[in-house]
């Protein structure tokens, strides 16, 4: 999506080294999501944030962390702990003024660990 | 959280069919969303059901949300090659967050 940066599109790590995934937006969204997916897997949830300062737990967020020091900014930090980290992450936002919102995708990161 | 199961996982279309894909919840749903990836790309909002019955039409795609709002599916008429991707569809997971599917993969035969 226009207003979601990701970078950079392909990131090759070494096993063992901790590497920190960007997500920039200029949507003025509240809320902002960090997905995982694999083949077959469809979209796993690593961690989310509804508010500058704050951030929750998703269902596989072992082995990564977060911040959300800006509202614009919510970078992934994929640690060494993280026993298969080779996969496709994928950042996104919402709106939080309505019950229903829909979620804005950005181009995501390929990270590939050798 | 809820969570929805999407069939079938894998689906190859002759172009100029039709087809459909869909998406079950064991429990009922507030509201479905769905989404479209093409291949290489990300996931891209499609719409939102919302009503009980609900059916929504853009072009060859028809949405339906079931009576008792937990079922939902997605078909597509004349397939075309532009339509091949993963279709995910998403039931609220609870605190602002989406439970999606796995997704069906479409691949598309000239």
């Amino acid at each position: 999506d226009g207003g979601i940066t990701q970078s950079p599109k392909y990131l090759f790590r070494k096993e063992g080294q901790n590497v920190t995934l960007s997500c920039e937006q200029n949507l003025n969204h509240d809320a902002m999501y960090w997905y995982r997916q694999d083949p077959g897997q469809g979209l796993r949830l690593i961690y989310y944030s509804q508010i500058v300062n704050d951030f929750q737990k998703g269902d596989i967020a072992e082995g990564y962390s977060v911040s959300r020091e800006k509202k614009e900014s919510f970078p992934l930090t994929v640690t060494s702990a993280q026993k298969n980290p080779t996969a496709f992450y994928l950042c996104a936002t919402s709106t939080l003024s309505t019950s229903y919102n829909e979620q804005f995708f950005g181009p995501g990161t390929r990270l590939t660990v050798l | 959280g809820q969570q929805v199961m999407q069939i079938p996982q894998y689906q190859h279309v002759q172009e100029g069919e039709d087809f459909t894909t869909y998406c079950n919840s064991s429990t009922t749903l507030s509201n479905i969303q769905w989404y479209k990836q093409r291949p290489g790309g990300h996931p891209v909002f499609l719409i939102q059901l919302v009503k009980s019955g609900e059916v929504k039409k853009q072009k060859r795609l028809t949405f339906q949300f079931g009576e008792a709002k937990k079922n939902s599916s997605l078909h597509i008429t004349a397939t075309q090659t532009t339509d091949v991707g993963t279709y995910f569809c998403a039931g609220p997971g609870g605190n602002n967050r989406l439970a999606f599917g796995k997704g069906n993969q479409v691949v598309v035969i000239p």
